[in-house]
């Protein structure tokens, strides 16, 4: 499969616990991003980079929650301290993006998703 | 603000019936809109882009900007349409905003 990939598929943690989940975008893409969809809800935007660079962080994301792409290919998201309030589907997905101004916003192919509980 | 609604949760429609999926959306500059589609136990995927004035599995959406509505429409419904559809939002020619914003999504039934 050379889609985006995510891992793992599932995560149960208790209340207080850190927690890390790894996505891995297509190859040649170049932008990542991480959205969480609760039950009834669509994904909400939570961050994205360019390359190894974040470039945009949504105010959904307490300073509990970190995201790195550090070689601008695979990405982690951590969240510390976790809390019920995170239970949720996190998707990531990824795009071959050029910001040449005459470029449209490009396809996302998304991952199938890591579905966190915190107990 | 950007903001997506689709007001049903829930549509069922008979087999070769025509499909309307509503889609209104709130945004201040010039928006891109999209229909993602999400199949059983499937990955969300992009369904069409209005940027691309393509029909996809027979399904079309055109941008009234008049409305603010993205609604997407399919003449004959199939059964393998059935699946979640979810509206989105982007701001179009604004890099650095690159984000979608979703709406909640509408489940749609075909009834055999």
């Amino acid at each position: 499969d050379t889609g985006v990939s995510q891992d793992p598929r599932h995560k149960i943690t208790k209340r207080g616990q850190n927690v890390t989940f790894r996505c891995d975008p297509i190859s040649e893409h170049n932008r990542l991003y991480w959205y969480r969809q609760t039950l009834g809800q669509g994904p909400e935007f939570l961050t994205y980079f360019q390359n190894e660079a974040q470039l945009e962080k949504s105010r959904l994301l307490s300073d509990r929650f970190s995201a790195e792409r550090p070689k601008g290919s695979f990405s982690t998201l951590e969240i510390q301290r976790t809390e019920q309030g995170d239970s949720a589907m996190y998707l990531c997905a990824s795009s071959l993006g050029d910001r040449g101004p005459s470029k449209p916003n490009e396809k996302l192919f998304f991952g199938s998703g890591t579905q966190l509980s915190v107990l | 603000a950007q903001r997506v609604t689709q007001p049903e949760k829930l549509l069922s429609v008979f087999k070769g019936a025509p499909v309307e999926l509503k889609c209104n959306y709130s945004y201040s500059g010039s928006p891109e809109l999209f229909w993602y589609v999400q199949y059983s136990r499937q990955r969300l995927q992009l369904l069409l882009r209005h940027i691309s004035r393509e029909s996809i599995k027979g399904f079309t959406a055109d941008l009234n900007k008049g409305e603010t509505s993205f609604h997407l429409k399919k003449p004959f419904a199939q059964e393998e349409d059935s699946a979640m559809y979810y509206c989105a939002l982007s701001g179009l020619w604004n890099f650095g905003n690159e984000k979608l914003t979703f709406g909640t999504g509408t489940r749609l039934t075909i009834i055999p």
